[in-house]
């Protein structure tokens, strides 16, 4: 059973849309984590919050932003979606720092 | 920087140990992570070495030598289940996890 949920599982949209992609979890964590990952390949941060109004920017922040008005609420938006904005996006929480990520089942992205 | 190093693939049959290296280089360590990915799924947390030394955690083992910057992740008695993607992350002094490009790993029956 999944303690942290990402919505939609899939999306194809066209390229210039803005779009959010959420995330939330049950589990009280503070931290939280965005993922970019392309078949094959390792996981790129994105951005990630250690608590509510805190958010930092990752290695691949890209055109997005996010928000943290609610700890378990992390949801990433991209102001206008690109062809290379396509990759899967998952999210994660954890309660302590570099250990033990829990992770949504991630968002397939794919801009058209 | 943060860069890892593991294999891209591993092959085994059903009932044997496979070993899964993890070379690293960081500008600051706090533990070595293994995490397992099948198709299309999310990772999952499977191990955790912060400090030098084997922890076992049933048909899963994972070692880490700090002074030569290794780990591995050993599996036993492998199922076809296992047959998945095994990303060593190494942790860093912003507390953020990087990953490696991940192995997968083909068990044959």
């Amino acid at each position: 059973e999944a303690d942290i949920y990402q919505t939609p599982r899939y999306l194809v949209i066209g390229t210039g849309k803005k779009i959010t992609l959420e995330c939330s979890q049950t589990m009280g964590h503070d931290k939280m984590y965005w993922y970019q990952q392309d078949p094959g390949m390792e996981l790129h941060l994105i951005h990630y919050s250690y608590g509510v109004n805190s958010t930092e920017k990752g290695d691949l922040s890209s055109e997005s932003t996010v928000s943290r008005i609610r700890t378990e609420h992390f949801p990433l938006t991209l102001e206008s979606a690109r062809p290379s904005h396509t990759s899967q996006y998952l999210c994660a929480s954890s309660e302590w720092e570099n250990y033990g990520y829990t992770f949504g089942s991630g968002t397939r992205l794919t801009v058209v | 920087g943060q860069s890892l190093e593991q294999p891209s693939e591993v092959t085994a049959v059903e009932g044997a140990i496979v070993q899964i290296n993890c070379t690293y280089q960081t500008s600051g360590f706090y533990g070595l992570s293994w995490y397992q990915q099948h198709d299309g799924g999310a990772p999952t947390f499977l191990s955790y070495n912060g400090l030098d030394g084997l922890e076992e955690t049933g048909r899963f083992s994972s070692f880490l030598s700090r002074s030569d910057s290794y780990g591995y992740l050993l599996l036993q008695e492998l199922q076809m289940k296992d047959s998945a993607s095994y990303f060593c992350a190494v942790g860093s002094t912003l507390g953020r996890l990087y990953f490696g490009r991940g192995t997968q790993l083909t068990v044959w029956p």
